[in-house]
């Protein structure tokens, strides 16, 4: 079982909100992990939004919308990147990541449609 | 402004090497750990690890032993990794990222990427 886990596609209409999930794997406690969030769109290298782990322990990246914003699931140990008024832009690729082992964890990546 | 900049693309027979550089601006080179990422052909993100820019010591990630080999220039604020005995399977495009906070301490993330360059291993 992969360590982190993303559904691989998404769709949502302009102006709606989604919701992003990141599951670990079980025996891997999120909150005991910050989770971070990249943007990738075609063509070009992912970009760096947000970082959740709690209320108190959070950061959004420089320039990032504050559409964009994180939570945690503690009962599906997810964690969770809600985009807010979806725009067309927003179509890209999103992967969480997190340190794990002392080692650096990405999920599969989700694949968001704004249609 | 903050920026690392690739070198271009590179068609590389099996068993050749190859060598892709990160040049680094805006900033203070030995301050920020450089990491790397391999994005294979419609896949996702794969760490392969870090270097210290201010002591030269690398960290690699499982799977990425023996034939990477992260190094530095100081002196031009770049970053290399080469890769050896190259494989089909190194097809994908190589990404150096700035890692932010503390890699040391594993939370360091990491912001900002380089463009990308695209190794394509292929007889």
């Amino acid at each position: 079982q992969a360590v982190l886990t993303q559904p691989s596609s998404l769709s949502a209409s302009p102006g709606a909100s989604a919701s992003l999930t990141c599951t670990l794997r079980s025996g891997i406690n999120v909150g005991s992990y910050r989770i971070y969030w990249y943007q990738q769109k075609p063509g070009s290298p992912p970009q760096y939004l947000l970082r959740y782990k709690s209320d108190s322990d959070n950061q959004q990246g420089s320039g990032v919308p504050s559409r964009f914003s994180g939570s945690k699931d503690a009962s599906a140990n997810a964690g969770i990147l809600l985009i807010s008024g979806l725009q067309s832009e927003d179509e890209a690729d999103y992967y969480c990541m997190i340190w794990h082992s002392s080692a650096v964890v990405f999920g599969g990546g989700t694949k968001l449609t704004v249609l | 402004q903050v920026q690392l900049v690739q070198s271009g693309s590179e068609l590389k027979q099996p068993g050749a090497s190859v060598k892709i550089s990160c040049k680094a601006s805006g900033y203070t080179f030995t301050n920020y750990a450089m990491n790397w990422v391999r994005q294979a052909p419609g896949q996702g993100l794969e760490w392969m690890g870090w270097i210290n820019t201010d002591t030269g010591n690398p960290t690699y990630a499982q799977g990425f032993t023996g034939r990477f080999v992260f190094s530095l220039d100081t002196s031009v604020t770049t970053a290399y990794l080469q890769i050896s005995s190259l494989k089909a399977e190194d097809t994908a495009v190589y990404y150096c990222a700035r890692g932010r906070d503390y890699c040391s301490s594993s939370t360091c993330y990491f912001d900002p990427w380089g463009q990308g360059t695209q190794v394509t291993v292929s007889s």
